[in-house]
């Protein structure tokens, strides 16, 4: 069954196409950050984390970027597969905790 | 192939019942949490414990719900009686946490999706 429901924010790719999903935190004294992928009846997966003294990572395929100015977090997701079609969520840990919130999320559809 | 064990994966009950969903961690980790997710809510963290004491359960209806650790290798989560609003999918995620500032992701379970009619 569906994970998340009705009320998510989608985007949808183009397969082949870059994808970018945003999120943004609104706790400033949050220290890291993590981006999940959850697909439909199956719990969350790690896909790439980033510590707050850091602006950008990379990984296979993914790169997530960090802007604490404006507190705000994205993932690159490149070439865009049909397996990545998921819903995608970002957590912020609150620092000095080890309490991990997390924000709405965003389906991806992606596109033959 | 580490990963976190939920069970029951699924459980229609009727409102009044008491549940019990348990959890094991991964072999080693001494951090696990639990979380419920709605359409509505997205994923709210209940409560979460370090080395089997309990550290943040504010998340938690307390009147109805309690979360324990009887030993390293069980986590549960109680509701106690259960209600239409209780409707959900639980997951158990647990980590390997270091002092508070050394952190590390989280691995889920598939989750206990629960139904109270």
């Amino acid at each position: 069954g569906e994970s998340v429901g009705l009320h998510l924010p989608t985007l949808s790719v183009q397969e082949g196409d870059n994808s970018i999903i945003n999120c943004a935190y609104s706790n400033s004294a949050s220290d890291y950050f993590i981006w999940y992928k959850q697909e439909s009846g199956k719990g969350p997966q790690f896909i790439i984390d980033i510590r707050s003294n850091m602006d950008k990572r990379q990984g296979q395929r993914v790169t997530v970027l960090l802007n604490k100015t404006v507190k705000h977090l994205s993932l690159q997701i490149a070439a865009t597969q049909p397996g990545d079609s998921a819903v995608y969520f970002c957590a912020e840990k609150t620092s000095g905790t080890y309490k991990y919130i997390f924000g709405t999320g965003t389906r991806l559809k992606v596109l033959a | 192939d580490a990963r976190v064990t939920q069970t029951p994966r699924d459980k229609v009950t009727e409102m009044g019942q008491e549940v019990t969903m348990r959890c094991q961690p991964i072999l080693g980790h001494n951090t696990v949490f639990w979380y419920r997710q709605t359409m509505m809510q997205g994923l709210e963290l209940l409560a979460y414990f370090r080395n089997r004491a309990p550290l943040d359960d504010s998340g938690m209806p307390k009147d109805r719900f309690s979360a324990e650790m009887p030993d390293a290798t069980l986590a549960t989560l109680k509701i106690q009686p259960s209600e239409p609003r209780d409707s959900a999918v639980y997951f158990c995620a647990s980590g390997s946490m270091g002092l508070a500032g050394v952190t590390g992701e989280l691995f889920f379970g598939e989750g206990s999706r629960l139904t109270v009619l």
